[in-house]
């Protein structure tokens, strides 16, 4: 079955720092992947996204990824961080085989807080 | 607002009491997911919909849990018969069943349900 882990639980960081965020994921076929912020108080909203071609993938607010299929991660990375991106961010993958088709495997999420 | 609505936002019952929970979707969207989050935990896949065909449950979906989706709009889900595990953020997603491009999920604000 497919599973996503997220190595970080809690990330903690002072404005500017650099992040990133880890996610790695488990399935050998075509995959599409996703990260989804939930900042406080709101409902899960969607970062990124990768379906195919380029493996860098740039979103809102600053934030990108890179799908390395070789190490089956899908990294989320943004150079200077903002204290308006404190918030919980989720790495999931869509189900795409069988009768499975369009349900998203969430990992556990990393909570990143960022001291003003 | 035309995205994803959900009602009750908060819903506190007894144990052994029966809930239903009310999911609008973007009203082009013809699939129609639900998940439950629990603490420290990321949102788990319970069931889907395409229009009003119920296409999947998860093994989460215990017999107390039922679905439904009148006319491929919105959906209900209810539970039976609740359990203080029966605790969590229920949430609602909705896409388009289409092209790539559409595949994003959006997510409702969630229900939290509370059982005492």
């Amino acid at each position: 079955a497919q599973s996503v882990s997220q190595h970080n639980h809690h990330v903690i960081l002072s404005e500017a720092a650099s992040l990133e965020l880890g996610c790695n994921y488990s399935y050998g076929g075509t995959v599409n992947l996703f990260w989804y912020v939930q900042y406080p108080g709101q409902h899960l909203q969607l970062l990124l996204k990768y379906f195919s071609g380029d493996p860098l993938v740039k979103g809102i607010k600053g934030f990108e990824a890179e799908f390395i299929k070789s190490k089956f991660s899908f990294n989320l990375r943004k150079p200077s961080v903002q204290w308006s991106d404190t918030a919980e961010y989720f790495c999931a993958v869509m189900v795409n085989y069988g009768g499975s088709q369009g349900n998203l495997i969430f990992g556990k999420g990393t909570k990143l807080s960022v001291k003003p | 607002d035309t995205g994803v609505s959900q009602n009750p936002r908060h819903k506190i019952t007894k144990r052994g009491q029966n809930v239903t929970f009310r999911c609008d979707p973007i009203s082009e969207h013809n699939r129609l997911y639900w998940y439950r989050q629990t603490l420290g935990q990321g949102p788990e896949f319970l069931t889907y919909f395409q229009n009003e065909a119920q296409l999947e449950k998860s093994r989460l979906l215990s017999d107390r849990f039922s679905a439904e989706r009148p006319k491929g709009s919105f959906s209900t889900l209810e539970i039976q018969r609740t359990e203080q595990g029966d605790s969590a953020m229920y949430l609602c997603a909705s896409r388009h069943s289409g092209a790539a491009t559409y595949n994003e999920q959006f997510f409702g604000p969630g229900t939290r349900l509370t059982v005492l």
